[in-house]
């Protein structure tokens, strides 16, 4: 089964509005990032973070390991936020990065 | 900020053809990676290095290559493309496994008619 799964899978807000992205995973990670992928298909890392809260900018990830999932909080949308989020963990005991599909959030002006 | 290159962007190739792509990056990265994105399965990890000489298999490896010259280039190859193998490919490199963040590259878009 997916290993790393992610919702929403889709979501749409308006301008102004807070989104909360949830990661799931069934290994044990021993690291865990969150990227962005722009509409155009180019990949950004995020946020690093194997556990515990860390803040960048408008964005706070809060990975709690003994239960296998983390959040990505964004405050205050903007349109440019526009995209697809997805979360990837390096699976413990092993050398392998592992990738969820994806949460296409819409931010509506 | 990490600089990782491409070549080419996009690629028509036919079956049975060889196909060969391209990653460069200019951080001196020891780790690279060759990941595919299809829809409904997202990023998977085609092969990936640990440095000059080495390649490793990563989850989907059949039916590719890969060939790690030095710590700049990285390539992927397809020696018998199949149209199962349209898809786009990202390249990615990193400093440390488990550690470090990946830096990826644009893409490459690849048609195999």
């Amino acid at each position: 089964g997916q290993q790393v799964q992610q919702s929403p899978a889709s979501l749409v807000l308006q301008e102004g509005e807070n989104a909360e992205l949830q990661c799931n995973f069934s290994s044990t990670a021993t690291q865990l990032q969150w990227f962005y992928q722009s509409p155009g298909g180019s990949l950004v890392s995020l946020l690093s973070n194997p556990s515990g809260t860390k803040h960048t900018g408008r964005l706070t990830s809060t990975t709690v390991t003994k239960e296998r999932r983390s959040s990505l909080h964004i405050s205050s949308s903007q349109t440019t936020d526009s995209g697809t989020y997805l979360c990837a963990i390096d699976r413990a005991n092993t050398n392998k990065v592992v990738f969820g599909t994806g949460t296409r959030l819409q931010v509506l002006p | 900020e990490a600089a990782v290159t491409q070549s080419p962007r996009n690629k028509v190739a036919v079956t049975g053809g060889k196909v060969t792509l391209s990653c460069n990056q200019t951080n001196n990265h020891n780790n690279m990676y060759w990941y595919r994105q299809d829809t409904g399965h997202g990023l998977r990890l085609i092969h990936y290095s640990y440095g000059a000489g080495s390649t490793e298999k990563g989850d989907i490896p059949d039916g590719y290559k890969a060939s790690r010259p030095s710590q700049e280039n990285f390539s992927l190859i397809l020696e018998l493309a199949t149209p199962s193998q349209t898809s786009v490919y990202f390249c990615a490199s990193g400093d440390a496994r488990g550690k470090d963040t990946q830096y990826f590259g644009p893409g490459t878009r690849l048609l195999v008619l």
